[in-house]
């Protein structure tokens, strides 16, 4: 399976500024997907990073506060902008491999602390 | 009411003993169920799949899926330390995008 590279692996920082989060894979993919888990909550999906198009968010996150890049088919970013203490959580990288139904790969995560 | 249902627990057994993790969904249209485990400060790694309705077994673990009552297993036999982490079950259609239960999370004591 896909081997994932997520950068930072856990950040502290300051409410009102922004923090970038890479997502390296190891292969080509044609998926690539950000998810949120706040403690006590489910894995909810961000939003999905296409590739050469802008990213498909799901109900409840918009671009503006989280801008996500997709250069290529190993590499995309999510941006935690203007960030809040509500922001406060672990962000995840995953990738869907070839045409599996099942294939979801998941990075080690960015636990994310907004003071 | 949320599409997945999942007790967090948290669940506490002795080495060796059946674990059985349920969850329960809202939504007929799930066909892929997976269950997936997490440890302490690392990402969900895929642990069992099943599509549509049934059982598959792959050494102590066993996942089931009754579609009529929406409801899905995952039982882990002769359980042992290493089983403890969280155990999140996931779900999807047609669409690409997975929907994950909370997690239950499991503490096996030697």
């Amino acid at each position: 399976s896909a081997v994932i590279s997520q950068k930072p692996s856990r950040d502290i920082c300051q409410r009102g500024t922004s923090l970038t989060i890479q997502c390296q894979v190891d292969s080509q993919v044609t998926m690539m997907f950000w998810y949120r888990q706040q403690p006590g909550q489910s894995l909810t999906l961000i939003a999905t990073a296409n590739q050469g198009s802008e990213a498909t968010y799901e109900s409840g996150f918009v671009i503006d506060k989280f801008p996500i890049s997709r250069p290529n088919l190993t590499f995309s970013t999510l941006t935690v902008s203007n960030m809040s203490p509500e922001d406060s959580s672990i962000y995840l990288c995953s990738v869907l491999e070839g045409n599996s139904n099942y294939g979801y790969t998941f990075g080690s995560g960015t636990r994310l602390t907004v003071v | 009411q949320k599409e997945v249902e999942q007790d967090p627990g948290p669940l506490s057994v002795p080495e060796g003993a059946i674990v059985s993790l349920n969850c329960t969904y809202s939504n007929s249209a799930f066909q892929y169920f997976m269950w997936y485990r997490q440890y302490s400060r690392k990402g969900p790694e895929l642990l069992m799949y099943t599509y549509s309705s049934g059982n598959k077994e792959d050494g102590r673990f066993t996942a089931q899926v009754d579609k009529s009552s929406k409801y899905i297993s995952l039982f882990i036999r002769d359980s042992q330390p290493s089983d403890s982490a969280t155990y999140l079950c996931a779900m999807r259609f047609g669409g690409t995008a997975l929907i994950f239960g909370k997690g239950t999370t499991l503490s096996v004591s030697s």
